[in-house]
């Protein structure tokens, strides 16, 4: 699976739109970017995946570069709640296990 | 509906103990995975399941990790003669039988080795 380089941290004002950055210049074509988030003491929550196209769904909207070495995770109005680890993942079309990296820790301020 | 149910939430044992922790996986969902999450650290792969066979077990840390899913459903991870190093949040994930279906993980498990 590529590799995903993230920031380590970002802070974000509560209303605002948060936009989230991924690394992933040595994807391969057959391969997925994948989001999840991680709220303290619980378990990581799937956002959002794509291959090629933008995708939008009640959560958040993921764009991704013409030539797919990047990406973007925006959540359109964040609130509080939306305080968490993000982990952008890229995984292998059919393979199964998620090879997590460090995330971003995204903090909402009120 | 129900989501990951993992029990027990959290457990403490002695060094040298056997531990067993439980995962419900949502139900109709074939494939069942476990993570391990160290202090800091994002979660990283166990074994995999798909129905109640054992596909992926290389990131298993040793022969003292053991995991086991008998009918299909419910699975359970074993740790014999616990270390402390074995403390870690223990994660299991569940997703139905497309390879490329999200996976929906449960809160954990708090393991503490004393």
């Amino acid at each position: 699976d590529a590799k995903t380089t993230q920031p380590p941290s970002m802070d974000c004002a509560e209303g605002r739109a948060a936009n989230l950055p991924c690394n992933h210049s040595t994807i391969s074509g057959n391969e997925y970017v994948y989001w999840y988030r991680q709220i303290h003491s619980q378990g990581p929550q799937y956002i959002i995946h794509g291959l090629k196209n933008n995708e939008t769904n009640e959560m958040a909207s993921l764009i991704i570069t013409e030539d797919r070495k990047s990406s973007t995770l925006i959540l359109p109005h964040a609130t509080l709640r939306d305080t968490a680890v993000y982990y952008c993942i890229v995984k292998i079309q059919g393979a199964q296990k998620l090879v997590f990296g460090q995330g971003t820790r995204l903090t909402i301020n009120p | 509906g129900a989501g990951v149910s993992q029990s027990p939430r959290y457990k403490v044992a002695k060094r040298g103990q056997d531990v067993a922790l439980r995962c419900d996986p949502i139900s109709g969902h074939v494939s069942l995975f476990w993570y391990q999450q160290a202090l800091g650290q994002g979660p990283e792969f166990l074994t995999y399941f798909q129905n109640e066979a054992q596909l992926d077990k290389s990131g298993l840390p040793s022969d003292r990790f053991f995991a086991e899913r008998p009918e299909g459903s419910v699975s359970t991870l074993k740790i014999q003669r616990t270390q402390q190093e074995d403390s870690a949040v223990y994660l299991c994930a569940s997703s139905l039988a497309d390879r490329d279906q999200p996976q929906h993980f449960g809160d954990g498990t708090r393991l503490s080795i004393l």
